[in-house]
Parts: C-alpha cells; sequence; structure tokens
C-alpha cells in the first residue's frame, strides 16, 4: 500500500524546451506533495510544498516560473521545468502524504533530467 | 529552525561487521525522525521512524535506530551487514507526520567483502 507512481523515470531533452514530470499517488489521497532536487552525490532539497487545489508554497531561493507545480486532483501533481537548461538537469523527486490506514509518507522513484 | 547533520559522509565496512551511521539534529521543539536509504538511481526507502514511545527503534533489513534527546541524536546501527546494505543513507527530520522533511547530507555506506 501507499505506492506513489513517478514518471517519467529518465528524460533527456534540448537546452530552452519544457519538461514535465508527473507524481501520482495510486492507492490513497494525496492531501500534499512535495517536491525534492538532488545533486549528484549531495542530499534532497526541498523545492515545494502543493496541496490539492491551491498554488505551491516554494523554498526559498526556488523560481516559481521556472519550476511550474500544478496538483490539480488528490492524486496528481506535476513539475514542469520550463526553459530547461544544463544546469537544471537533476534528479527530481516527489513525496505524497495522505491517510490509508494510518498516515503515510511516500517517495516516489525519482525523474532524472538530462538538459543538453 | 530544524537541521539534520550526519557526522560521517562515507562509512567503509567488511561485511558481517557492525555499522553505526551517526545522525544529530538541531530543534527547539519535538520532531519526528527518520531514516531512509537510497539505492543509485532511485529513489527514498523507509527504514525506521521514531515518532513517539520506545527510543528504539526496529526498521526493515536489520537496522535499528536509537533516540537519545538529551544527545539530540538519532543513531542508526545494524549488528552485521551484507554487501547488499551499499548504499546511501539519509536521516531526515520534520515537525508532523505528513509533512516537509528536512534531510542530513547523507552516508554512503560501503560494504566490501
Amino acid at each position: 500500500g501507499a505506492v506513489v507512481s513517478q514518471h517519467p523515470s529518465r528524460v533527456i531533452c534540448k537546452s530552452g524546451t519544457s519538461v514535465k514530470i508527473e507524481c501520482r499517488s495510486l492507492d490513497f489521497q494525496a492531501t500534499t506533495m512535495f517536491w525534492y532536487r538532488q545533486f549528484p552525490k549531495q542530499s534532497l532539497m526541498l523545492m515545494a510544498t502543493s496541496n490539492e487545489g491551491s498554488k505551491a508554497t516554494y523554498e526559498q531561493g526556488v523560481e516559481k516560473d521556472k519550476f511550474l507545480i500544478n496538483h490539480a486532483s488528490l492524486t496528481l501533481s506535476t513539475l514542469t521545468v520550463t526553459s530547461a537548461h544544463p544546469e537544471d538537469s537533476s534528479f527530481y523527486i516527489c513525496s505524497a502524504t495522505g491517510f490509508l490506514g494510518a498516515n503515510v509518507l511516500t517517495f516516489g522513484a525519482g525523474s532524472r533530467l538530462t538538459v543538453l | 529552525a530544524q537541521s539534520v547533520t550526519q557526522l560521517d559522509s562515507q562509512v567503509p565496512v567488511f561485511e558481517e561487521a557492525p555499522v553505526e551511521l551517526r545522525c544529530n539534529y538541531s530543534s527547539s521543539v519535538s520532531v519526528y525522525l527518520f531514516w531512509y536509504v537510497q539505492y543509485p538511481n532511485q529513489g527514498l526507502q523507509l527504514l525506521l521512524k521514531y515518532l513517539s514511545g520506545s527510543t528504539l527503534v526496529k526498521g526493515i533489513n536489520g537496522f535499528e535506530a536509537e533516540f537519545n534527546k538529551s544527545q539530540t541524536s538519532f543513531h542508526l546501527r545494524k549488528p552485521s551487514v551484507h554487501i547488499s546494505d551499499t548504499a546511501e543513507y539519509f536521516c531526515a527530520v520534520t515537525l508532523n507526520q505528513g509533512g516537509k522533511l528536512i534531510f542530513g547530507q547523507g552516508t554512503e555506506l560501503s560494504v566490501k567483502p
């Protein structure tokens, strides 16, 4: 139980294009979803917190116009990296929290973005 | 604000040896504590968590951790490691269940035959 699916797992794009990453809770309703970024050999840094039906709350230093987050339903949040550049290349991980018999907090498998 | 410090960036050990991965946290209020494991190019898997109650927490894969409030520590231990335990380990804190996690820098555990 408490499965979070993240798609795509890997994506390569050209500089200047936009990329969308999806995060889905498969067997529970996710009241809140979190988006993290992880550079190689580094820890996870929280980018933003999204609640269904409301605007995401971004951490300090994260460009909200560059990293668009949409949480349109209780099972889906998307992160769109707009006008991607090589420095945006990273591992993006989502997590979702909700209730499935008990409070749950589950991570997706991550999405590796490579911008050429 | 809360913070987490993992004192060792890399821990090399031989197979079947015991291991301890250290984690200290800073917070002016009570927190919940977690240990996660990350295998290469994968997401995070929860090893164990401390919410309340007994300070010794047992998790998956033979790992356990002890919450020490006076020392603000939550060290992870395993009495005998396997090659398959080679991975990155993250300690994390949060103020409330289901809230945002603050992660430590990570400890790379490398188990050698």
